[in-house]
């Protein structure tokens, strides 16, 4: 398994403003992901972040409204910006492991008002 | 594409009654296959997982048979405890992109009472 820890845990933030969220991994891992949970609904992934390479975006998903970073191989940042009330979301995010199976972070939930 | 679809909930049982939460899939190729678990204020957990055909993935008195024929992993617990309450969502990897995206079913809401 793995031990992910993400800040922060929750934060309420006012419309237009930017979050950044970020993901520490107990141990080395190639790639790490990102989801969203809007709420009552399932998880969509955002994006896979490989360091050293700019992340890959899903369909429905920029750049620049989700900017990633991952500087070594056992962290990375999700950045929300310029954010609206449809923002608000749990975001995790995760890392594979052995055969395929991927462990998620507790989340931080995002209310923007 | 590849998608995973989920009984819908929520699904409310008494202590100590049997669960079974549907799950089928539709993919190309053999996708390993997962249940995660959501309790309340938390983040996922990796509840139990199959790899390959009629393999069982078991964990906390869950279960899951990855049936090919059917394309189906249901879960089923013999007796449900109050702590089961949860969200339980099925999900298979993806890898047609050429990293290991997971698909998600809709979740389904699991309510046991004493």
């Amino acid at each position: 398994s793995a031990v992910i820890s993400q800040k922060p845990s929750r934060d309420i933030c006012q419309r237009g403003t930017s979050l950044t969220i970020q993901c520490q991994v107990d141990s080395q891992v190639t790639m790490m992901f990102w989801y969203r949970q809007q709420p009552g609904q399932s998880l969509t992934l955002i994006a896979t972040a490989n360091q050293g390479s700019e992340a890959t975006y899903e369909s429905g998903f920029v750049i620049d409204k989700f900017p990633i970073s991952r500087p070594n191989l056992t962290f990375s940042t999700l950045t929300v910006s310029n954010m609206s009330p449809e923002d608000s979301s749990i975001y995790l995010c995760s890392v594979e492991r052995l055969q395929e199976t991927q462990y998620f972070g507790p989340g931080t939930r995002l209310l923007v008002l | 594409g590849n998608s995973v679809t989920q009984m819908e909930g929520p699904v409310t049982l008494s202590e100590e009654a049997f669960l079974t939460i549907n799950c089928t899939y539709t993919a190309t190729g053999y996708p390993s296959l997962f249940w995660y678990v959501q309790y309340p204020g938390e983040g996922l957990q990796l509840l139990l997982k199959a790899t390959k055909a009629d393999d069982k993935g078991s964990n906390k008195g869950f279960e899951a048979t990855y049936r090919k024929e059917t394309t189906s992993f249901h879960l089923e617990k013999g007796s449900v405890q109050v702590s089961d309450s949860a969200v339980y969502f099925c999900a298979l990897s993806d890898l047609s992109g050429g990293y290991n995206k997971l698909i998600f079913g809709a979740g389904t809401r699991l309510a046991v009472h004493p």
